[in-house]
């Protein structure tokens, strides 16, 4: 069963690039099967889509995030990562890797990840 | 602001049913069959319960069902136990291509 761990800063200065990086196990970043998946979840508040990438390079981002964010694969380490430019305190916030409960379907996420919590102060 | 709506609390009895309700658009929630409704306790993860409005994955108590009318999109908890006091969130696939969360309901088993 593929299992999912986020790793990364937990501060991160305003204006600058948040980078968090999704390590796999259990599975492979190039199976055609998955969707690669950031949600995010700012404190007391409820949840927010932020985009994936599939094996191929192919991406899907939240409108909303799509100027700042980045998701990118490294196979040969067999993760995927996030980036977003430009912080603010508004991206303070748990950030969750996942990937698709089922196959095709990328909107069901099956978060196996702990969730990692990033702040943004200087 | 979220793109589906959803009441902040919701609470009942042990053994009670309950119903969370989750308000869209044609663009979402009454586009598509594509609601989901997630559990997320204190700490932890969000996990999946209703796919596909109506479906539980493998593991799910029956006690939670799905239902959709128009743009409104329901969960409901039947026999309410202790352990289902815990953050609900619907979400819908998008006629953008994307994901809507609602802003989640707070379960409370009094």
């Amino acid at each position: 069963q593929v299992q999912l761990q986020e790793s990364g800063p937990g501060l991160v200065k305003p204006s600058e690039t948040l980078s968090l990086t999704c390590t796999v196990s259990g599975g492979s970043v190039n199976s055609g099967s998955y969707y690669w998946s950031w949600i995010r979840q700012p404190p007391g508040k409820g949840l927010e889509w932020i985009g994936y990438i599939q094996y191929s390079g192919s991406t899907n981002y939240n409108p909303s995030l799509k100027s700042r964010v980045t998701i990118s694969v490294d196979t040969s380490r067999n993760q995927f990562s996030l980036k977003v430019n430009s912080v603010t305190a508004a991206d303070t916030a748990v950030y969750y890797c996942a990937t698709n409960k089922y196959t095709y379907y990328y909107y069901y996420l099956d978060v196996r990840g702990k969730g990692t919590t990033v702040t943004v102060s200087s | 602001q979220s793109a589906l709506t959803q009441p902040a609390s919701v609470s009942g009895s042990p053994g009670q049913s309950i119903t969370i309700s989750c308000t869209g658009t044609s663009s979402d929630v009454g586009g598509y069959n594509y609601v989901s409704w997630y559990q997320q306790h204190p700490g932890k993860a969000p996990k999946l319960i209703i796919y596909d409005v109506i479906n539980r994955p493998s593991g799910v108590s029956n006690r939670f069902s799905g239902s959709k009318s128009g743009n409104t999109a329901s969960l409901t908890i039947s026999g309410l136990q202790a352990e289902d006091e815990a953050d609900y969130y619907c979400s819908s696939y998008t006629g953008s291509n994307t994901v809507a969360f609602g802003g989640g309901t707070k379960v409370t088993v009094l």
